[in-house]
């Protein structure tokens, strides 16, 4: 089994869609929480990261955390077509152990 | 403030020659770590430095890869000799001391390609 796994999809929406974008994780020791956007070309910026369960809003941006179903989402309101790019769940036990990431999701907003 | 850069962002390699990867960190971060993604797999953690030592190297596939960080400043990562399945994207990532892994700063990559 893997340790987090994320349907690469690609994905499309409308201009305007809320966008769902879900990983699953098999170790429940995980704590920390964490989505990377990735541009062509460009290397993963943190755009949401979140310790334990919960909920963070970030502008149009919100990610939920379910460990009890060891399941993490992002959700994108109001998407724009500058949105269009790979998002990456990553997850971490803390401190300095390496990260391990899903295998992103590609997501194109149509204007 | 500059980010994480890395140098070249293409390499094409034939099978068997030694290729040599550059990162330099955001300048004060203390923290360096590689990464690399093959295609179609996930990103994967190949090693972490704390200033020139190294701090976790679990990653690293075998023994034709070196890494380096001379100084606690750049590091490079040479790949002695490359073969076919080394291809993909190495990453390089910094963070600021004390900081979790958490808070890592990308580069853009070197797109690697081993004919």
């Amino acid at each position: 089994q893997k340790e987090v796994e994320q349907d690469p999809g690609p994905l499309s929406v409308p201009e305007g869609a809320i966008v769902s974008l879900n990983c699953t994780y098999s170790n429940s020791a995980f704590q920390y929480f964490m989505w990377y956007r990735q541009y062509s070309r460009k290397g993963p910026e943190l755009l949401m990261y979140t310790y334990s369960s919960g909920n963070k809003e970030d502008g149009r941006f919100t990610a939920q955390v379910d460990k009890s179903s060891k399941y993490i989402s992002l959700f994108i309101r109001d998407s724009q077509p500058s949105d269009s790019a790979t998002y990456l769940c990553a997850i971490g036990l803390g401190g300095n152990t390496p990260l391990v990431f899903g295998k992103g999701t590609r997501l194109s907003v149509i204007a | 403030e500059a980010g994480v850069t890395q140098f070249p962002s293409h390499s094409v390699i034939e099978k068997g020659q030694t290729v040599t990867l550059r990162c330099d960190p955001i300048s004060g971060h203390d923290n360096l770590y590689w990464y690399r993604r093959v295609m179609g797999k996930e990103i994967k953690f190949l090693l972490h430095f704390v200033k020139e030592s190294k701090q976790d190297e679990s990653g690293m596939p075998n023994n034709r890869f070196l890494a380096e960080r001379t100084g606690g400043t750049y590091s490079t990562l040479k790949v002695q000799p490359a073969e076919l399945e080394d291809s993909g994207v190495y990453f390089c990532a910094s963070s600021q001391q004390g900081a979790t892994n958490e808070k890592l700063f990308f580069g853009s990559g070197t797109q690697l390609s081993v004919l």
